[in-house]
């Protein structure tokens, strides 16, 4: 099944402790992006990549951190979170021919205290 | 500044009837539309797209139009059925291979049986 997995799917911790939120994809997709959604603002995206060994900002970069080794996976590093970093997270994922529709995975619902 | 609005937060209507969730945009740059569907706990999945060589676009009970001149897009269900309530997301996007989305805030729609 073609799919986008995220984990984990709900994380409390506490400022300043580092954590990773994982993303993998199976579909072979070169496209892969950061997604943050919080009330009243929508889904704006944190960081993208158009294939291995290539990252980008997207709007709301601060903060974050990310690593693309391998296609299939994308880590969000967060070194040092912040209470304004607690959000609901999506990964997404497409492939180079069809970038616009992007399959997102099933979210990270992150809590810094 | 918002770059895609969706200026209603919300959207009530009956089962069976016609739902029309309202898209606005700014810039004139972009030229690819899409609608996603966001169920709660889980990640957006793409609906329908619309180019903007084109003004409708349709899918089974999903319609898509866009008036460029306007820069408004809108997106009907027709008919309406209690599992179209979710949050649907209008995203935009620019030029090129692998363009960033550009996500509004989110309608949330409620069908009543």
């Amino acid at each position: 099944e073609a799919q986008v997995t995220q984990n984990p799917r709900y994380l409390i911790t506490v400022t300043g402790k580092k954590l990773t939120v994982t993303c993998s994809q199976n579909m072979n997709h070169e496209y892969m992006s950061w997604y943050r959604q919080d009330p009243g603002l929508g889904l704006r995206q944190i960081y993208y990549s158009m294939n291995v060994e290539v990252t980008d900002k997207g709007d709301v970069p601060e903060g974050y951190k990310v690593s693309r080794k391998e296609k299939r996976n994308f880590p969000l590093i967060l070194e040092s979170p912040s209470p304004n970093q607690t959000s609901l997270y999506f990964c997404a994922s497409s492939s180079s021919r069809n970038s616009y529709e992007q399959y997102f995975g099933p979210g990270t619902r992150l809590t810094v205290t | 500044d918002q770059q895609v609005k969706q200026n209603s937060p919300s959207l009530s209507v009956q089962e069976g009837r016609i739902s029309i969730l309202n898209c606005d945009y700014t810039n004139s740059m972009f030229d690819y539309f899409l609608w996603y569907k966001k169920y709660p706990a889980e990640g957006p999945t793409f609906l329908i797209s619309i180019s903007s060589i084109k003004d409708k676009n349709e899918d089974g009970r999903f319609t898509v139009f866009l008036n460029k001149s306007a820069k408004h897009l809108s997106l009907h269900i027709v008919p309406s059925q209690p599992g179209d309530s979710a949050v649907y997301f209008c995203a935009a996007s620019g030029v090129g291979a692998n363009s960033k989305l550009t996500f509004g805030k989110g309608i949330t729609l409620s069908v009543r049986p």
